[in-house]
């Protein structure tokens, strides 16, 4: 069992907007940054967000993340039928002295 | 180019061992952290160890304590992992990735990935 909550699955159409959840613990999201990965099917893991908020060289700014508390959000914006993918979100626990993942979502764009 | 290159994975029975290694290029390796991570069959992703720059601190997730030993070379620019006593659990893809930023262990560059099925 993951430390780290997701949704299991979220879905929306082309050019929506579309926000994925991240619950976590005072040891972990309450204390450090959390990260989002993107991940397609039988391909690697690819970071997305870092550090709440920041998103590595070339990945779009439809993608942006935000930290409140003990959870985390990563939003999609303006939905493209390519952004359909499983994501992980991902921090630091101090507790457990490693990184927990989510248990991942699938993001499905109708 | 920043690459990634794992190898070392197959088939093994359970109570074996295997050692996966993970060849780095394109980048200053021994100022990174460098981090092991799998994926089971259908399911999501599990951190399975870090080690630092230096290779003198190193993590564990608990269900592979006293099994798995990460190690690094930087003269050689390759990460390893021992893995001991193999469980069917332990089936996996393994990933290297390296870490980013040891504020924020993001992981920034990953491998391919290599298979570990352990089965009798």
């Amino acid at each position: 069992q993951s430390v780290l909550t997701q949704p299991p699955s979220a879905s929306g159409t082309p050019g929506q907007r579309v926000t994925i959840s991240c619950s976590g613990s005072s040891s972990n999201i309450g204390t450090n940054t959390a990260n989002w990965y993107q991940q397609f099917p039988g391909t690697a893991p690819k970071l997305l967000i870092y550090s709440n908020n920041q998103r590595p060289s070339g990945v779009p700014d439809r993608f942006s993340g935000s930290k409140s508390g003990t959870s985390a959000s990563l939003a999609i914006s303006g939905l493209q039928s390519e952004d359909g993918a499983d994501y992980y979100c991902a921090a630091w626990d101090d507790r457990l002295n490693g990184v927990i993942f989510g248990g991942g979502t699938k993001l499905t764009v109708l | 180019e920043v690459q990634l290159l794992e190898s070392g994975g197959g088939l093994v029975q359970p109570g074996g061992s295997l050692r996966l290694s993970c060849a780095a290029s394109g980048f200053m390796f021994s100022s990174y952290d460098m981090t092991w991570v799998r994926q089971a069959p259908g399911k999501g992703l599990e951190w399975v160890s870090s080690i630092s720059g230096s290779g003198g601190i190193t993590y564990y997730v608990d269900s592979v304590k006293g099994r798995f030993t990460i190690s690094r070379d930087n003269s050689k620019t390759t990460l390893y992992v021992q893995m001991n006593s193999l469980r069917v659990e332990d089936t996996a893809v393994y990933y290297c990735a390296k870490v980013s930023s040891s504020v924020h262990y993001g992981m920034d560059v990953w491998g391919q990935g290599t298979t570990v099925t352990v089965s009798s």
